[in-house]
């Protein structure tokens, strides 16, 4: 167990819906990364927030935004889905002590009908 | 630009025996970090072992070594006495910049799948 938890595991939805994926980082860690896994792609960074505010961006679409709350959890909001947005999420987070090590919840897979 | 270089899609071995995966890595940055996961076929990324470009010595985590060579720019991973459940997908990953920035973001490579045998 990574300690990084992510909600929910799967999500099946239509295209032109919106959807929200929930990361409870692990105690302490103060950053929170998104990760996009899919087939043709494969591992992509979206986009990195510390502590409550966006700290880098990489390839996020602009139907896609992300929010850190107080409590240091996240939420990836993906609208107007597309199937090709089908995908495994992860979210990572690190921050602790050292910064050698970063830890992946176990994703949550959308699949877009 | 970063960019990490797994040049091996599947590897097979058997139980018992050593394998090793292979990662290249391109980037102008001093400091950096190399770091290896494994993805099971339920889809969890799971940390294995973590090598920063000033680290002397190679990373070793039990059964987990990594053969970084800098002048080369690779950082193979080598799994000792492999067991049946060492079957995944492997990616490796690096990050640039010093560690105590705290975490940057990670650009992974395509993966290599392992496949071990009986």
């Amino acid at each position: 167990d990574s300690g990084v938890t992510q909600t929910p595991k799967h999500l099946i939805t239509a295209t032109g819906q919106r959807v929200t994926l929930r990361c409870s980082p692990r105690s302490g860690d103060l950053s929170v990364y998104w990760y996009q896994q899919s087939l043709d792609q494969g591992l992509q960074f979206l986009i990195q927030y510390y502590n409550g505010e966006e700290r880098a961006k990489g390839n996020i679409l602009e139907r896609f935004s992300a929010q850190q709350f107080p409590d240091l959890h996240s939420e990836l909001n993906l609208s107007s889905l597309e199937l090709g947005d089908s995908a495994l999420y992860f979210c990572a987070s690190s921050g602790g002590a050292g910064g050698t090590e970063a830890f992946f919840g176990q994703g949550t897979r959308l699949t877009v009908v | 630009a970063q960019k990490i270089t797994q040049t091996q899609p599947g590897m097979f071995v058997q139980e018992k025996e050593a394998v090793t995966l292979d990662c290249t890595y391109d980037t102008s940055d001093q400091s950096y970090g190399l770091f290896w996961y494994k993805q099971p076929s339920s889809g969890e990324m799971i940390f294995l072992i973590y090598q920063g470009s000033y680290d002397e010595q190679n990373a070793t985590e039990g059964r987990y070594s990594l053969n970084f060579q800098k002048a080369r720019k690779s950082a193979n991973l080598v799994i000792s006495a492999s067991q049946l459940g060492d079957s995944a997908m492997y990616f490796c990953a690096m990050r640039e910049g010093p560690w105590y920035t705290g975490f940057q973001k990670l650009v992974f490579g395509t993966g290599t799948r392992l496949l071990v045998s009986p």
